[in-house]
């Protein structure tokens, strides 16, 4: 596999239950992203890690905990989500460990649905 | 603050036509970078083009372009004799440095291309 993966690509739970999205880059890139996209508004950027560090949590709910064993996965645990929620969450990678690159590789995205 | 704007939720065009997509911002900084993302139903963000602040020559590459107007804030992507496969949410995106990583986006624009 190349580029960014996400896993599963489509996900329905319920809102006491609990989830977890994967994202696996192959580029050999040292930060990760979480990006939570809904309808008709830009991109918000949730979470950011460098070399498995969080540097970053834009005041995100603790219903969204995200997770970095390593550079190459990054995980975003779900529980007793919000229908609100319901979105495209989107994983990106960059090369630089201090952030200053602009380049950013986006994954397919897991849209997800809260019932 | 910086923000990102694209003031044109849908647009539309025939194909072989050209069209022109909208987008201003907002910043202090002198030197940052501002991108064009294609988002294909197939959902995998791709990036169509890049402009550096510091350079005055608009970006080009193969039927896309940028009017970059810098004491105006505005950014706009040309796209010339538009294809079947050019349609697409197009986001307008901002970068700097000093962001920790963080990509602005704008809300996006959903560009149809009309056999």
């Amino acid at each position: 596999e190349t580029g960014v993966t996400q896993t599963p690509r489509h996900l329905v739970m319920g809102m006491t239950n609990k989830k977890s999205l994967k994202c696996e880059q192959h580029l050999g890139h040292n930060a990760m992203y979480w990006y939570k996209q809904s309808a008709k508004k830009p991109l918000e950027l949730m979470f950011v890690y460098s070399l498995e560090e969080r540097v970053e949590n834009n005041s995100v709910p603790s219903r969204f905990s995200p997770e970095c064993p390593n550079s190459s996965h990054l995980f975003l645990h779900l529980h007793t989500l919000q229908p609100e929620d319901s979105a495209l969450y989107l994983c990106a990678s960059s090369p630089s460990r201090d952030l200053s690159s602009y380049e950013q590789y986006f994954g397919p995205g897991t849209r997800l649905t809260v019932t | 603050a910086q923000t990102v704007t694209q003031s044109q939720p849908e647009m539309s065009v025939q194909e072989a036509e050209t069209v022109t997509l909208s987008c201003t911002y907002d910043t202090s900084e002198s030197d940052y970078y501002l991108f064009w993302y294609k988002q294909p139903p197939s959902r995998q963000m791709i990036l169509v083009i890049r402009q550096e602040a510091y350079k005055q020559q608009n970006a080009t590459e193969n039927r896309f372009s940028v009017n970059f107007q810098k004491a105006a804030k505005s950014f706009s992507l040309k796209i010339s004799d538009s294809q079947l496969g050019d349609a697409a949410m197009y986001f307008c995106a901002y970068f700097h440095s000093s962001n920790t990583g963080k990509l602005i986006f704008g809300q996006g624009t959903t560009l149809q291309v009309k056999p």
